[in-house]
């Protein structure tokens, strides 16, 4: 399976601020996605990040709130924005080859106060 | 809307025992199911899967059950380990380029 790093690994920010976490693959991959796991909960799916073209977001989640980028086929980012306390979770991106088959990075601890 | 749900939130078993995890799902479309193992810490590590076809696949110490009459899917985890204790997620989806859709989770324990 492919190597998936995040970063940042873990950050405390404060409310009104915006965070940009990376997701890198160390091979090509066809899809990537991007969830949410709100403490002590499962994970939601919030959007599908599209290599060239605008992410696919999930109902209740939005491009103002959780801009995406794609850039190549191994590297994506998403914004959080104008944080608020119920913004603090653990952010994953997963990413799918050919296979419905999904595999996760290690995940981005945020705290907002 | 549809969704994938548990039936049990904690689960403890001893040492060297057999554990049987459960989920059901809803959605009559899912063609392809994964069971995930997130540690403390750590992102969700794939176990195993299984595709709507079949009704049982066999890893090691790891075996999944699909009942699609009943919505129901399973894991059984043989001679568990300490090791083992994690949380524990089923996921679903339509297949292709979908997303996961994935069910509350079960915390497992190992007693020693």
């Amino acid at each position: 399976s492919a190597v998936i790093s995040q970063k940042p690994s873990r950050d405390i920010c404060q409310r009104g601020t915006s965070l940009t976490i990376q997701c890198q693959v160390d091979s090509q991959v066809t899809m990537m996605f991007w969830y949410r796991q709100q403490p002590g909960q499962s994970l939601t799916l919030i959007a599908t990040a599209n290599q060239g073209s605008e992410a696919t977001y999930e109902s209740g989640f939005v491009i103002d709130k959780f801009p995406i980028s794609r850039p190549n086929l191994t590297f994506s980012t998403l914004t959080v924005s104008n944080m608020s306390p119920e913004d603090s979770s653990i952010y994953l991106c997963s990413v799918g080859t050919n296979q419905e088959t999904q595999y996760f990075g290690p995940g981005t601890r945020l705290l907002v106060l | 809307g549809e969704s994938v749900g548990l039936h049990l939130p904690t689960l403890s078993v001893q040492e060297g025992d057999n554990s049987i995890i459960n989920c059901a799902y809803s959605n009559s479309a899912s063609d392809y199911f994964i069971w995930y193992k997130q540690e403390s810490g750590k992102g969700p590590q794939f176990i195993i899967d299984i595709r709507s076809n079949m009704d049982k696949r066999q890893g090691q110490r790891v075996t999944v059950l699909l009942n699609k009459t009943v919505k129901h899917l399973s894991l059984q985890i043989a001679a568990t380990q300490p090791g083992d204790s994690a949380v524990y997620f089923c996921a679903e989806t339509g297949g292709g380029a979908d997303g996961l859709t994935f069910g509350k989770g079960t915390h497992l324990i190992i007693q020693p």
